[in-house]
C-alpha cells in the first residue's frame, strides 16, 4: 500500500530552526512535494524534489533521499506566520499526489 | 507560483438544492484539474481528476452522479454538488496542473459549503 509518515504536531520557538521529517512508501515515484496549509485555507506550494539532495529556497529547504524513502523540510528563522500544517506529498507512478494528514507546526514567541 | 481562483468562497444552501463551484486557472493552461474535499483536521481527500475535454475519473466511493464535474476548457472546471445534504458540508478545494504530469499542482482558495 501507499502511506506517508509525518509527526502529527511539532512546537518550535520564534527565530529558531525546525526540521519536519517525512517517510513514505509509494507505488513508483515521480518526485515529492511539500505544501503549507494554514488553518481554514487551501494548501500552497513550497517545494518539489525529484533528485536526491537538498533544495534551498529562502528560509525553507527540502531534502530528499529516494533510496530511503525519506524527505525533510527545514524551516529557518521561524516566524509566527509559519504556524501552519506542512504536508509531504509524494507523487506515485500514476503521477498522483499521495496525501497524509500533515504536521501541525506551532510557533511560540 | 501560478494562480488558481475558485468561486464562490463560501456558500450556504438548503438541503436538496444543487451547488456549482467554479475553478479557474488564471495564468496558465490547466490540462488536468483535481477536486478535493477536506473535513476539519483531516487530510485532503481526492474526489476526482479531470482532463480537459474528457470525462472525469472518480475515486472509489465518490458518486459521479452526485458530484458532477465538467472540464470544458483549459482554464475552467466546475463541480456541481447535486441534491446536497448536510453530510456534504465540507471544504472543497480544486487544484490545477499544467501540461506536464510532474508539474506542480496549484490550489484554489477553496469553497466552504454548508448545507442546512
Amino acid at each position: 500500500g501507499q502511506n506517508i509518515d509525518q509527526p502529527t504536531e511539532m512546537t518550535a520557538t520564534e527565530g529558531a530552526i525546525v526540521q519536519i521529517n517525512c517517510t513514505y512508501q509509494t507505488s513508483g515515484f515521480n518526485g515529492l512535494f511539500w505544501y503549507q496549509q494554514h488553518a481554514g485555507e487551501a494548501p500552497t506550494f513550497l517545494s518539489y524534489n525529484v533528485l536526491d539532495g537538498l533544495e534551498e529556497k529562502g528560509r525553507f529547504s527540502s531534502f530528499l533521499s529516494r533510496s530511503k524513502g525519506y524527505s525533510y523540510l527545514l524551516l529557518k528563522e521561524l516566524q509566527m506566520k509559519d504556524s501552519a500544517s506542512y504536508l509531504c506529498a509524494p507523487m506515485d507512478s500514476n503521477y498522483q499526489l499521495i496525501w497524509g494528514a500533515g504536521t501541525k507546526l506551532i510557533i511560540k514567541p | 507560483g501560478a494562480v488558481v481562483s475558485q468561486h464562490p468562497s463560501r456558500v450556504i444552501c438548503k438541503s436538496g438544492t444543487s451547488v456549482k463551484i467554479e475553478c479557474r486557472s488564471l495564468d496558465f493552461q490547466a490540462t488536468t484539474m483535481f477536486w478535493y474535499r477536506q473535513f476539519p483536521k483531516k487530510s485532503l481527500m481526492l474526489m476526482a481528476t479531470s482532463n480537459e475535454g474528457s470525462k472525469a475519473t472518480y475515486e472509489q466511493g465518490v458518486e459521479k452522479d452526485k458530484f458532477l464535474i465538467n472540464h470544458a476548457s483549459l482554464t475552467l472546471s466546475t463541480l456541481t454538488v447535486t441534491s446536497a445534504h448536510p453530510e456534504d458540508s465540507s471544504f472543497y478545494i480544486c487544484s490545477a496542473r499544467g501540461t506536464g504530469a510532474q508539474e506542480t499542482q496549484y490550489f484554489g482558495p477553496g469553497t466552504r459549503l454548508l448545507v442546512l
